[in-house]
């Protein structure tokens, strides 16, 4: 149980455009959901938090208009990276959580911008 | 705030050998903490967590880590590993309620086994 997928596992996109991440709780109902962002050989970095039906929580130094998020349902949360450029490249991996501490986290998506 | 420092970057050791991944942090409150495990082209999985009560906690698959209040260390250990165990490792704190159960991770210890 507790399963969290994320779609598309990979992307490669022009600069300019947008790509949209989906991440998915597939066997429970996530009351709250995290985004986080990897860059290689360092940690996770908390990007925002959101709950369903509410205005996501951005982190400091993160744009709230360029990484639009939009947790709609129970088990559906979206990250939107908006005129994604090279420095968006990044691995970025979402969690959720049904209540409580712990998260359970999806397999990532490797987004790379050209 | 919170913070942790994994000192070791990665850490190579011989299969069937003991091995230390070392986990410090710093916090003004008490803390949860955990330990996860990435594998290669994975997601973060849950390895151990201490909440409260006894200070050694134990995975399914033989790791360790003991809670040091003192030392404000989560340590984690396996005396003997296999090449299975292979992977990222990243030690994370959260505070016990509040905060949005926020994690705070370290960098990260890559632990590479070899034959």
């Amino acid at each position: 149980g507790a399963v969290v997928s994320q779609h598309p596992s990979r992307v490669i996109c022009k600069s300019g455009t947008s790509v949209k991440i989906e991440c998915r709780s597939l066997d429970f109902q996530a009351t709250t959901m995290f985004w986080y962002r990897q860059f290689p050989k360092q940690s996770l970095m908390l990007m925002a938090t959101s709950n369903e039906g509410s205005k996501a929580t951005y982190e400091q130094g993160v744009e709230k208009d360029k990484f639009l998020i939009n947790h709609a349902s129970l088990t559906l949360s979206t990250l939107t990276v908006t005129s994604a450029h090279p420095e968006d490249s990044s691995f970025y991996i979402c969690s959720a959580r049904i209540r409580g501490y712990e998260q359970f986290f999806g397999p990532g998506t490797r987004l790379t911008v050209l | 705030a919170q913070s942790v420092t994994q000192l070791d970057s990665q850490v190579p050791v011989f299969e069937e050998a003991p091995v230390e991944l070392r986990c410090n942090y710093s916090s003004s409150v008490s803390v949860y903490l955990f330990w996860y495990v990435q594998y290669p082209n994975q997601g973060l999985q849950l390895l151990l967590k201490y909440l409260s009560g006894s200070t050694l906690v134990e995975s399914i698959n033989g790791f360790e880590a003991e809670f040091n209040k003192s030392q404000t260390s989560f340590h984690l250990r396996k005396p003997s590993v296999h090449i299975s165990d292979t992977a990222e490792y990243f030690c994370a704190v959260s505070p016990p309620t509040g905060g949005g159960n926020k994690l705070t991770f370290g960098t990260g210890t890559q632990l590479k086994v070899e034959l």
